[in-house]
């Protein structure tokens, strides 16, 4: 089976850029999408297929997916950014898959 | 408006069977993939199954393989799970999602808010 891995805690200072990145073996031959997980809320899509962001995701947010690790990059972060963060793939293995998540932390 | 509204969790006791609803609407349904997430209290996401758009494919994660099934009525826009065998360690928040429609195995663009499901003796 595949499996993605990610650090479980990140901190950033207020307008700083945080990086999260999401381990997996030859990660940069799949399509890497990114969620974002406020508490108590229901997960939305970030970036989609790497490095798209979706209708309504501010530019801060952008994605890089290189080697064995894909790359969530947040500018100038905000305390509305505090969340869980996850990695997505499609392994034909193992289907539908998913890092186990980063929380950020904006100091 | 997108939307997506889960209903049936609850508490059940180990062993026995519950049926997750959702309802879709502000899309055409029947032209989506659909799929069942889950998050066991303070986890990450775990993927539990996905349907085609027609339903003629379903795929299960091996955790529920055997134990549940993924179904869709598309005339009335609902997406189920049938869950049977109900473990302690089903005990998790259920999301149903759409999976995009620009290509193949797009990510999930649209979630609900998710149903508590409880196993508890």
């Amino acid at each position: 089976s595949y499996e993605l891995t990610q650090p479980l805690s990140v901190a950033v200072a207020l307008g700083q850029t945080a990086k999260i990145p999401c381990g997996g073996s030859n990660i940069e031959s799949k399509n890497v999408h990114w969620y974002q997980q406020k508490a108590g809320q229901a997960p939305v899509l970030v970036i989609s297929r790497n490095d798209n962001r979706p209708s309504g995701i501010p530019e801060r947010f952008s994605g890089s997916n290189s080697g064995n690790t894909a790359t969530l990059t947040i500018s100038r972060a905000q305390d509305g950014d505090e969340a869980a963060y996850y990695c997505q793939v499609w392994d034909s293995s193992a289907a539908w898959v998913f890092g186990g998540g980063t929380k950020l932390t904006v100091l | 408006q997108v939307q997506l509204v889960e209903s049936g969790g609850g508490v059940v006791q180990p062993g026995r069977s519950l049926r997750l609803s959702c309802a879709a609407s502000g899309f055409t349904f029947s032209k989506s993939a659909m799929h069942w997430v889950r998050q066991a209290p303070g986890k990450g996401l775990e993927w539990v199954a996905v349907i085609s758009d027609d339903g003629s494919n379903k795929y299960h994660a091996d955790s529920v393989k055997g134990r549940f099934t993924i179904s869709r009525e598309n005339s009335g826009n609902t997406l189920y799970l049938q869950m049977n065998s109900l473990r302690l360690e089903d005990t998790a928040i259920y999301y149903c999602a759409r999976e995009g429609i620009m290509g193949v195995h797009d990510p999930l663009d649209i979630w609900g808010q998710g149903t508590m499901v409880t196993v508890s003796s």
